[in-house]
């Protein structure tokens, strides 16, 4: 089946820095990624859709300019954490929507801020 | 707004024993519906989807869900519980398409299976 990877799988970082979390579509492209974010225990919300070649679009209270989002190729999207506290330490994971119009997740990035 | 409930945080059954997860959602027209499990530490996986067909859909390691138009609901069962069958299961529903668009979830089940 349509595989999506995810690096890092798990980072720590220091407040006040950044973090860029890569995710790829291995054995398709895909136009459309979305990111969403699971705090412990809870569900997942989707923070942003992101397409390629054109801006990523941002749901309702997801700060654009704190969760940066690049589509640079038909196989990777990118979320850039920045300027990091702890409050956005969670599990970040992405999707892929493959040709069969199937979505296909990630493994899943956590992310802990100091 | 699309929405699904799943009414059950917490299921617990013994092994070899049926499984019932319910789930949903609001009336909308032509919902596609979608159980993924979580297991701990791992990437979602799809067990089933539904798409207009079928109202009964069969999945992945003996789970099928139901359609149910009348009742807004899609519950996820299993005849016999398996000790790997313990994680996290999420109803999910996406609205005017199958998977182009974003995937809206429910809060999630955690099922535990006792030996």
């Amino acid at each position: 089946g349509a595989v999506v990877s995810q690096h890092p799988s798990w980072v720590i970082c220091k407040s006040g820095t950044s973090v860029k979390i890569e995710c790829r579509s291995l054995d398709f492209q895909a136009t459309t990624m979305f990111w969403y974010r699971q705090f412990p225990k809870q569900s997942l919300m989707l923070m942003a859709t992101s397409n390629e070649g054109s801006k990523a679009t941002y749901e309702q209270g997801v700060e654009k300019d704190k969760f940066l989002i690049n589509h640079a190729s038909l196989t990777l999207s990118t979320l850039t954490v920045t300027s990091a506290h702890p409050e956005d330490s969670s599990f970040y994971i992405c999707s892929a929507i493959a040709p069969t119009d199937t979505q296909y997740f990630g493994p899943g990035t956590r992310l802990t801020v100091l | 707004a699309q929405s699904v409930t799943q009414l059950d945080s917490h299921v617990s059954v013994s092994e070899g024993t049926p499984v019932l997860l319910r789930c949903n959602y609001s009336s909308s027209y032509s919902p596609s519906l979608f159980w993924y499990v979580q297991h701990p530490n791992k990437g979602l996986q799809l067990l089933l989807k539904y798409t207009s067909a079928a109202t009964l859909v069969k999945g992945i390691n003996g789970f099928e869900a139901e359609f149910k138009k009348s009742e807004t609901s899609f519950h996820l069962t299993k005849p016999s519980a398996h000790m790997s069958d313990a994680a996290e299961y999420f109803c999910v529903v996406s609205y005017g398409g199958t998977g182009r668009r974003a995937l809206t979830f429910g809060s999630g089940t955690r099922l535990q299976v006792q030996p």
